[in-house]
Order: structure tokens, then sequence, then C-alpha cells
């Protein structure tokens, strides 16, 4: 069975200094994977992706992340952090099958200090 | 293009109290999803439709009832609300899953508490 785990719940930076938001996943596929952000009050939004091309991948606002089969991870990295960035993350795996169900992991609430 | 909208934004129940959830996508996706998302937890999935007239249970289907009569609309229902439901309670749609098809679009949420 798929799963996920975010390994740290909480994670506080200060503005302007990097961002490493860690994931580990177990599949018996090769797994397609996301990042999801969720602002307070919000609904979630994809960060970015990975589908078996490119093992480094690309995000919107600055984020990217990169896929380790070896190490079974997908971290979330950002070179530098923005006030606007404070918000829930979730690492995510497809399930394989032909039913689209997503597996979460618990999140991780990221605090930008100014 | 509203995307997933969701029908109400907040609501609070007495026990055993009973109210559906609407949800719409106007993308023209097939499938569609009901997830609760409680703190510490993630999201977890309560059932979802691979199309118009099919629904199928998730990992925490008790307590709910769906329906897709419309491809568009996908609906939840809570038929004797419990303080257990006190929730925030997201929709999403995606196209029909294939390599790199499976990212999911996600409605605003509805929070419910229950009394």
């Amino acid at each position: 069975a798929q799963s996920v785990t975010q390994l740290d719940s909480h994670v506080s930076v200060s503005e302007g200094t990097p961002v490493l938001l860690r994931c580990n996943y177990s599949s018996s596929y090769s797994p397609s994977l996301f990042w999801y952000v969720q602002h307070p009050n919000k609904g979630l939004q994809l960060l970015l992706k990975y589908t078996s091309a490119a093992t480094l991948v690309k995000g919107i606002n600055g984020f990217e992340a990169e896929f380790k089969k070896s190490e079974t991870s997908f971290h979330l990295t950002k070179p530098s952090a923005h006030m606007s960035d404070a918000a829930e993350y979730f690492c995510v795996v497809s399930d394989g099958g032909n039913t689209g169900k997503l597996i979460f992991g618990q999140g991780t609430t990221l605090q930008v200090k100014p | 293009n509203a995307g997933v909208t969701q029908t109400p934004k907040f609501r609070v129940l007495k026990t055993g109290q009973s109210m559906t959830l609407l949800c719409a996508q106007d993308m023209n996706h097939e499938y569609m999803y009901w997830y609760r998302q409680d703190p510490g937890m993630g999201l977890r999935l309560i059932h979802y439709s691979v199309g118009e007239g099919t629904t199928a249970k998730g990992e925490v289907p008790d307590g709910y009832n769906v329906s897709r009569l419309k491809k568009q609309n996908f609906l939840l229902g809570l038929e004797s609300a419990a303080p257990s439901q006190t929730s925030v309670y997201f929709c999403a749609s995606s196209q029909t899953p294939r390599v790199g098809r499976y990212e999911q679009y996600f409605g605003p949420g509805t929070r419910l508490t229950v009394t």
C-alpha cells in the first residue's frame, strides 16, 4: 500500500532564509507525487508534481522538489522564504489505481518570521 | 471559469439534524471526491465518483452518503449529524487518471460544526 510521511509537523524560518520541508513515501510501484499548499481558511492549491519525468521538479512561487528513489524522498525546497509562504503544506502520493485516489501526509505548518 | 465551488461555506448543526453539501465543477472532469480535514490528520477520503451515476466508498465513509446525478455536481449528505462530524469538508475533481494526470483541483471548503 502507498503511504507518505511528512517528517516535521511544524517548521519555522526567517524571511529570506531557505525552506526545507521533508517528505518520505512508500510505494510498490513508481508513484506520482505532489505537494499542495493550503493558506489559512483556503482550499488546497497544487504547488508541483512528479510523474516519472525529470527528478527535479519546479513549481509555482519558486518552490522545487527532488524525487530520490534510493531514499524514497520528495523534499520541498525554496531558496528564500517570503512572508506569503506561511501556510500548511501537504505531501501527497497517488494510489496508482484507476480511481485517481490520493493519499495525503499529515501536513507541515510553515511559519515565516520577519 | 469558477473551477470547483462548494455550498455552503459554513454551517452549524445540532446533533441528529441532516444536511447536504453541494459541490459543483465546470471543468468537465469525470472524477470527483469528498474529503474531510481534521487537525493533524491531513485529508481523508470519504467517498468518490468515477463518473455520472457512480459512487464508491473511501477511507472514512460511515455516516455519510453521496450522489452524482449530474456530471458537474457531487452531493455529500449527513443523515443524522454527530459531533464527530465536526470538520472542514473539501470537494475535489480530476480528469480521468492516467500517467501524469492524477492531480486534483479543490474547492474552498465547508466548515461544519455539530453541537
